[in-house]
């Protein structure tokens, strides 16, 4: 049973429009999570974080909002720009930060 | 230039052979994780270490073997024991203190097992 869902495989927007990338997760012992992005044949690279005392952290064009009650988290990029292309991983970690679980991925296409 | 490095980028092996995977690290980094992906599946951890001579089986630790003799090291063995070996191999560093906690990964080894 995944403890962390992304539940849209693949999402396509146009260049500059409002990306939202969700998240939701099973385990109400998570506390931490954080967002990877990966392009392909390359590790992933962190992006942006949010402890669960927060709802709402921000850096540059990357957004990421945490509902607690609904188990769910969302990673908003505004404005899309092509480079945004790649595959989103949700994490989440039930002991603030050490292990995490992954979710299996979303893949944005940014369109010009 | 600091970073994780991981070698080979592309590895082919024949079925029953075991083979090891390296992670090398110059972050000076404490935690070290090895992660397999596989379409549709995101990262599942294999095995993680929090400190030398130390390491604990992730959620698929079967087939799988490790050692942590340096810091700065953390090599994966894949045997003959793990059913389905070809996966793209992610290793991943990091330590207590760090702004974010974040995990940094390294480049990552395409596993082939013909």
């Amino acid at each position: 049973d995944q403890q962390v869902k992304q539940n849209s495989p693949s999402l396509s927007v146009q260049e500059g429009r409002i990306s939202i990338l969700n998240c939701d997760y099973t385990n109400s012992m998570f506390d931490y999570f954080l967002w990877y992005k990966k392009y392909p044949a390359e590790g992933p690279t962190f992006l942006i974080s949010i402890s669960s005392i927060k709802d709402k952290n921000e850096d540059g064009r990357f957004t990421v909002f945490l509902n607690k009650s609904a188990k769910h988290l969302s990673l908003h990029i505004v404005p899309s720009q092509p480079g945004d292309s790649a595959v989103y991983f949700c994490a989440a970690s039930a002991n603030y930060g050490q292990n995490f679980v992954f979710g299996p991925g979303t893949r944005l296409s940014v369109l010009p | 230039d600091g970073g994780i490095t991981q070698s080979p980028k592309y590895l082919f092996r024949k079925e029953g052979q075991n083979v090891t995977l390296s992670c090398e690290q110059n972050l000076n980094h404490d935690a070290m994780y090895w992660y397999r992906q596989d379409p549709g599946q995101g990262l599942r951890l294999i095995y993680y270490s929090q400190i030398v001579n130390d390491f604990q089986k992730g959620d698929i630790a079967e087939g799988y073997s490790v050692s942590r003799e340096k810091k700065e090291s953390f090599p994966l063995t894949v045997t003959s024991a793990q059913k389905n070996p070809t996966a793209f191999y992610l290793c991943a560093s990091s330590t207590p203190g760090l702004v974010n906690n974040e995990q940094f990964f390294g480049p990552g080894t395409r596993l082939t097992v013909l």
